[in-house]
C-alpha cells in the first residue's frame, strides 16, 4: 500500500539552527500539507501546496517557515531560526484532491535544545 | 469551542464493550474525517462522512454525522485492546480552507483486555 515517508524519524537542533524535514508523498497524489503536534496538544495545520505553490497557510507558518517541492517526489519543510517552542511532531501528508482523504506521514520528533 | 472538538477527552473501557466518542465543530464543512493516532506516531486515516451523508459504516466502525447539530459521533464495537489510541475527528472549511484540514483535541480511548 502506498505511504508518505518522512525523513528523519526524530532531529535534535541546536536553538538558532536551521533544519529541513523532508517527505515524500505518495506519488500520484497533488495535493501536499504539513502539520504539527505539540506534545499532547492538538494537531496543528501549517501549510498546503499544491501546483508548486502555496494553496493555504496558517499564522503559525511565519517567515521562519518555508516548504519546497525541489524534485518530482520530494517536499520539505525548512524552519530557519528554530526556537524552543518549535519543539514538536512534524507530520506530512498528502492528498489526490483538496478536501478528501489525507495520508499522513509518521512524523518527524524536532527537538530544539 | 473551537473547530472539531471532541468528547469525551478521555474513554476507559473493558473488551467488548463499544465505544462511543463525539466531534463538535463550528463552521460549515465539505466533509468530516476520523483519524487514530497511536502513541508518538503518525495519523491514520479511519472514515470519511461528507456533508450530504448522515451515517456510513467501515468494519466496526460507525459514523454519524448531523449538520443541523454541526456534531459527528464515532462509535467503535466490540472494542479490542488494539483499539486503544487517541481518536481525532477533523473538518474542511466549505467555504475556502477546503485545503486544510482542522483537527479536535481528540478523545484518548483506553480499552482493557
Amino acid at each position: 500500500e502506498p505511504e508518505v515517508t518522512q525523513t528523519p524519524s526524530h532531529q535534535v537542533t541546536q536553538m538558532g539552527q536551521e533544519v529541513i524535514l523532508r517527505c515524500v508523498p505518495i506519488s500520484n497524489h497533488l495535493y501536499f500539507y504539513w502539520y504539527r503536534q505539540i506534545l499532547g496538544q492538538k494537531v496543528e495545520f501549517l501549510v498546503s501546496f499544491y501546483n508548486n505553490e502555496i494553496s493555504e497557510k496558517s499564522e503559525i507558518f511565519d517567515d521562519q517557515f518555508s516548504v519546497e517541492r525541489p524534485d518530482g517526489s520530494n517536499f520539505t519543510l525548512k524552519i530557519r531560526s528554530t526556537k524552543l517552542e518549535d519543539s514538536a511532531m512534524y507530520f506530512c501528508a498528502s492528498s489526490n484532491s483538496g478536501g478528501s482523504e489525507a495520508f499522513f506521514g509518521q512524523g518527524t520528533r524536532l527537538t530544539v535544545v | 469551542s473551537q473547530q472539531g472538538e471532541e468528547d469525551p477527552q478521555a474513554l476507559s473501557i473493558q473488551e467488548g464493550e463499544n465505544a462511543t466518542m463525539n466531534c463538535s465543530y463550528k463552521t460549515s464543512i465539505n466533509n468530516l474525517q476520523w483519524y487514530r493516532q497511536n502513541s508518538g506516531r503518525g495519523l491514520v486515516h479511519l472514515i470519511l462522512i461528507r456533508s450530504n451523508e448522515r451515517e456510513k459504516h467501515s468494519g466496526r466502525l460507525r459514523v454519524t454525522l448531523d449538520t443541523s447539530k454541526k456534531s459527528s459521533s464515532l462509535l467503535i464495537t466490540a472494542s479490542r485492546a488494539a483499539d486503544t489510541a487517541s481518536y481525532f475527528c477533523a473538518t474542511d472549511a466549505l467555504a475556502g480552507g477546503y485545503n486544510k484540514l482542522i483537527f479536535g483535541a481528540g478523545t484518548r480511548l483506553a480499552v482493557h483486555p
